[in-house]
C-alpha cells in the first residue's frame, strides 16, 4: 500500500504562474517530509522541507504547507519558470523506517 | 567537491546471472542509503548503512538482495539470480549523519536490465 501518494502524474502550467504539486500521506508517524526535483539520467536532487511541527516552510519561490490534520501537503513554485520542469517527489521520513519513504511523483511542465 | 558515484551507470544481464552495483558516497559521510526505483514508481527503500553495519535491510525484498560496507565508505549490493523484475534503477543516496532529514544526496544510479 502507498503510504506517501501523489495523485498527479502530471501538471502544466504557464511561465510565471503559480505551480502546485500535492501529496497525500496515510502514517501519521511520519515526522519530516521532503521534496525532490528529479531531472532525466540524474539522482534526485533536494528541493525543501517542514518538519511535522510546522506548517509551512519557504525557500525562494519554493513554499510547502504542511496540513497534519488532513496528512497533506502541497508545494507552490512561484513564479513557474522553464527550468522547473522536471518530476517532483514527495517523501517523508519515520514510520518506523530508516529510508525516506517516497511517492510515484508528478512531472511539472512548464510552458512558455 | 564530487557528488555521490555509482558503477556502472548502465548494466544489462541474463536472468539468473550476479550482478554488483557500486556507490561511492560524499567524503565524510557515515549514512549511505540504497534505493530503487522501478518505472512510474517512486525510488523505493532498500536498506540503510550506519558506517560500516547495516543499521536497517527491512527495505530488500529477499534473500537474494545483499550489501556491504567493510570500510565505511565505498558500499556494494550484490544480486544473486537475477529475474527480470529485477529491472529498475539502483540509487544510492549519502548524509552526514543518519539525522541529517535534508542531506541526503544522490547518485545518478545506475540502471539494470535483466533480459
Amino acid at each position: 500500500d502507498q503510504q506517501v501518494k501523489q495523485n498527479s502524474p502530471s501538471l502544466s502550467v504557464q511561465e510565471g504562474r503559480i505551480s502546485i504539486l500535492n501529496c497525500d500521506y496515510t502514517n501519521s508517524m511520519f515526522d519530516y517530509f521532503l521534496w525532490y526535483k528529479k531531472y532525466p539520467a540524474e539522482g534526485p536532487t533536494f528541493l525543501i522541507s517542514i518538519s511535522s511541527i510546522k506548517d509551512k516552510n519557504e525557500d525562494g519561490r519554493f513554499t510547502v504547507f504542511l496540513n497534519k490534520s488532513a496528512k497533506h501537503l502541497s508545494l507552490h513554485i512561484v513564479p513557474s519558470q522553464p527550468g522547473d520542469s522536471a518530476v517532483y517527489f514527495c517523501a517523508a521520513r519515520g514510520g518506523g523506517a530508516d529510508g525516506l519513504t517516497f511517492g510515484k511523483g508528478t512531472h511539472l511542465i512548464i510552458q512558455p | 567537491g564530487a557528488g555521490v558515484s555509482q558503477t556502472p551507470s548502465n548494466k544489462v544481464t541474463e536472468k539468473g546471472k550476479y550482478v554488483e552495483l557500486r556507490c561511492d558516497p560524499i567524503s565524510g559521510h557515515t549514512a549511505l542509503y540504497w534505493y530503487r526505483q522501478s518505472l512510474g514508481q517512486g525510488p523505493e527503500f532498500l536498506i540503510y548503512f550506519q558506517g560500516t553495519g547495516a543499521a536497517d535491510d527491512s527495505g530488500l525484498p529477499n534473500d537474494r538482495f545483499f550489501a556491504v560496507r567493510p570500510e565505511g565508505s565505498v558500499s556494494t549490493l550484490k544480486i544473486q539470480r537475477t529475474e527480470r523484475g529485477d529491472s529498475a534503477v539502483y540509487l544510492c543516496a549519502s548524509s552526514r549523519t543518519r539525522d541529517s532529514y535534508n542531506e541526503q544526496f544522490f547518485g545518478p544510479g545506475t540502471r539494470l536490465t535483466v533480459l
